[in-house]
């Protein structure tokens, strides 16, 4: 079973438009994820917040966490085409064996040129 | 470029049979995670190793074992392949204790079928 869900399964924006994408989680967790994916290939580390954590940046990217809904948003601003991919929030719960990583299911963007 | 290297990049197996995945961690990394992939889906954890012990298990039956070796590379052994068994098996490197997880380095990940 998947700890995550994201919501939407899809978003297709222009090229400069804004994607965001959101994620739900059901337990209680020490950190929260982004991962982005190309083609069905190796997960990249787009960015971590913990828990003590509202909200994060990085370059053109924001991440917020709400814990007290169990959910966080992940925010692309002035999307590129090569942003095309697909986002998948990834939670470590707390009392998780093994320090694993639960995925969601992700949100398949398209940006279209 | 995370420097976590898979071989084979793809494979294709017949039911019954066992298979063998391998992994390089990025060079200084001690922990190795393999994670199933099914289309469409997100990854699921299968197990974790640190220090070449097992650290960790998801949800997956006995026949998916694991070794990890001194210089941190990785196998991922499946026995007794089933056609749900079909998936991108991912490799993740890391460099923590047994603490929390930070950040993954993923590997490009080796496409298995089973026909």
């Amino acid at each position: 079973s998947q700890q995550g869900e994201e919501d939407p399964q899809a978003l297709s924006i222009q090229e400069g438009e804004n994607a965001t994408m959101n994620c739900s989680y059901k337990t209680s967790i020490n950190n929260l994820q982004w991962y982005r994916q190309n083609s069905g290939r190796g997960l990249v580390h787009l960015i971590l917040i913990r828990s003590n954590e509202r909200e994060k940046h990085s370059g053109r990217l924001r991440v917020t966490l709400d814990t007290s809904k169990k959910s966080s948003s992940l925010l692309i601003t002035a999307s590129r085409a090569a942003d095309t991919a697909s986002y998948f929030c990834a939670t470590v719960p707390i009392g998780a064996a093994g320090n694993k990583l639960t995925f969601g299911g992700g949100t398949r963007v398209l940006v279209k040129p | 470029e995370t420097g976590v290297t898979q071989s084979p990049t793809h494979l294709i197996k017949t039911r019954g049979q066992q298979v063998t995945l391998r992994c390089s961690s990025q060079s200084g990394h001690n922990t190795v995670s393999w994670y199933q992939q099914a289309l469409g889906q997100g990854p699921q954890f299968i197990f974790q190793y640190y220090r070449e012990e097992e650290n960790g298990r998801g949800n997956f039956p006995p026949r998916f074992s694991g070794l990890q070796f001194p210089n941190y590379s990785s196998e991922l052994n499946v026995n007794a392949l089933e056609l749900d068994d079909s998936a991108l098996y991912l490799c993740a490197s890391s460099l923590v204790g047994r603490g929390v997880s930070e950040k993954l380095f993923f590997g490009s990940g080796t496409q298995l079928s089973v026909l």
